[in-house]
């Protein structure tokens, strides 16, 4: 089993639907980054987090500490939202810092 | 402010060669983490440097090795190249050590190795 699990693996919707990205991980954590990857490999951090809620925009992240659980949420979503969305943790502990990735959401939108 | 730089962005080598990599961080950022992304294995840690120290390594094999400077520029280096390695390799910067802190990531050096 990873030790960071994201469902699902392919998303795909229609403009302005509601949108939700799932991670799960097994392992104690410093902190839970959502990062978003357009084609042509650049990455670009949408939040990072270690309890609660953030939002931005349009974009909401939760984090649950007792279920080691994390959602990202897309509200009104919209063609330029398609792209892989990465939850990353950052370890505690000995390897306070060391990320460890999911496998990533393919999210496509159409218009 | 100028963003996260990586050098060379292309390079193509062939199996039994070494490279290296160059990432130039956000100015007062003094954490460097590198990462090898490749369609079957994702995103991949692979050390991060804090002030000029490896702080974490991730899984891989001692071909790999980096170091930063006190500029907090920091360098990747492969050695005895495997088909294998070819990847893109990204950096990120941050203020405070990686994985607790906001990252800023370049936009990845991409090798082929033949």
């Amino acid at each position: 089993k990873n030790e960071v699990e994201q469902s699902p693996q392919n998303l795909t919707a229609q403009e302005g639907e509601f949108i939700t990205i799932n991670c799960s991980y097994s392992v104690g954590i410093s902190a839970l980054h959502w990062l978003q990857q357009h084609p042509g490999g650049g990455i670009v951090s949408l939040f990072m987090l270690s309890s609660g809620k953030k939002k931005h925009g349009r974009l909401i992240a939760t984090i649950n500490i007792q279920e080691k659980h994390s959602s990202l949420h897309i509200t009104a979503s919209h063609p330029r939202d398609s792209a892989v969305y990465i939850c990353a943790v950052g370890s505690g502990g000995t390897s306070y810092g060391k990320l460890t990735f999911g496998q990533g959401t393919i999210l496509t939108v159409h218009p | 402010k100028a963003g996260v730089t990586q050098t060379p962005r292309y390079l193509i080598k062939t199996r039994g060669q070494q490279v290296t990599l160059s990432c130039s961080p956000i100015s007062g950022h003094r954490s460097v983490s590198w990462y090898q992304q490749t369609p079957g294995q994702g995103l991949q840690f692979l050390f991060e440097y804090f002030s000029e120290t490896q702080r974490n390594k991730g899984n891989f094999p001692g071909r790999f090795s980096g170091r930063q400077f006190s500029n907090s520029r920091s360098e990747m280096n492969v050695s005895t190249l495997e088909l294998g390695d070819s990847a893109l390799y990204l950096c990120a910067s941050s203020w405070g050590q990686a994985g607790t802190g906001e990252l800023f990531f370049g936009e990845g050096s991409r090798l082929t190795v033949l």
